[in-house]
């Protein structure tokens, strides 16, 4: 079954600390991968997206993430974190033929301390 | 700002009745895609509408119905409702089926 699994659940970070959200996926082809993120009471908006060539995508913000195909996994970094960066981020895979729906992780919220 | 825009922001109401969800997609895109988002579920693609004709379809109730009008905007039908079809629902748009979806604010429905 197609589906996305998104390791943690909550993370607390301080300030400045290093943040990485993990993401396995499991889809039979090739895949588009994506990260979202939700600020408290705002809808989704687009971080970052892997469709091919370089497997280290940067994005908005400072964040980056890195396709590993071999281990299904897309997994997103910051290497120092924000107290603006507290929101929910959500991993999201998607076939690339037409008609095929983006399935989306749980989600993991990040609250950082300042 | 995605520039896809959702109306109403809220809604109330009880069950057993029917309501109505509008999305209009950003300018130039022909796809639009439902998603509802609940605690327990998380987000579950419901429906795409590409240029006026279903191309996709997900998790989506019988209960529940869509239609892309030739403008490109679109509605979201829900009836009968039940408490459990309480949830945020947010509709999408691409210009293509394999580009980047953007989101809306999406509709708050609440089930009493």
């Amino acid at each position: 079954a197609q589906s996305v699994s998104q390791h943690n659940h909550h993370v607390i970070l301080s300030e400045a600390a290093s943040l990485e959200l993990g993401c396995n996926y499991s889809y039979g082809g090739t895949v588009n991968l994506f990260w979202y993120v939700q600020y408290p009471g705002q809808h989704l908006q687009l971080l970052l997206k892997y469709f091919s060539g370089d497997p280290l995508v940067k994005g908005i913000k400072g964040f980056e993430a890195e396709f590993i195909k071999s281990k299904f996994s897309f997994n997103l970094r910051k290497p120092s974190v924000q107290w603006s960066d507290t929101a929910e981020y959500f991993c999201a895979v998607k076939g690339n033929q037409a008609g095929t729906a983006l399935i989306f992780g749980k989600g993991t919220t990040l609250s950082v301390s300042s | 700002d995605s520039g896809v825009t959702q109306t109403p922001k809220h809604l109330i109401t009880a069950t057993g009745q029917r309501v109505t969800l509008r999305c209009s997609p950003r300018s130039g895109d022909l796809s639009v895609y439902w998603y509802q988002q609940s605690l327990d579920q998380g987000l579950q693609f419901l429906i795409q509408y590409y240029n006026g004709e279903e191309r996709a379809k997900g998790n989506i109730l019988e209960r529940f119905s869509a239609q892309q009008f030739p403008d490109l905007h679109s509605e979201l039908n829900l009836s009968s409702l039940e408490l459990g079809d309480s949830a945020l629902y947010f509709c999408a748009s691409s210009d293509r089926d394999q580009e980047t979806q953007y989101f809306g604010p999406g509709t708050r429905l609440l089930v009493l």
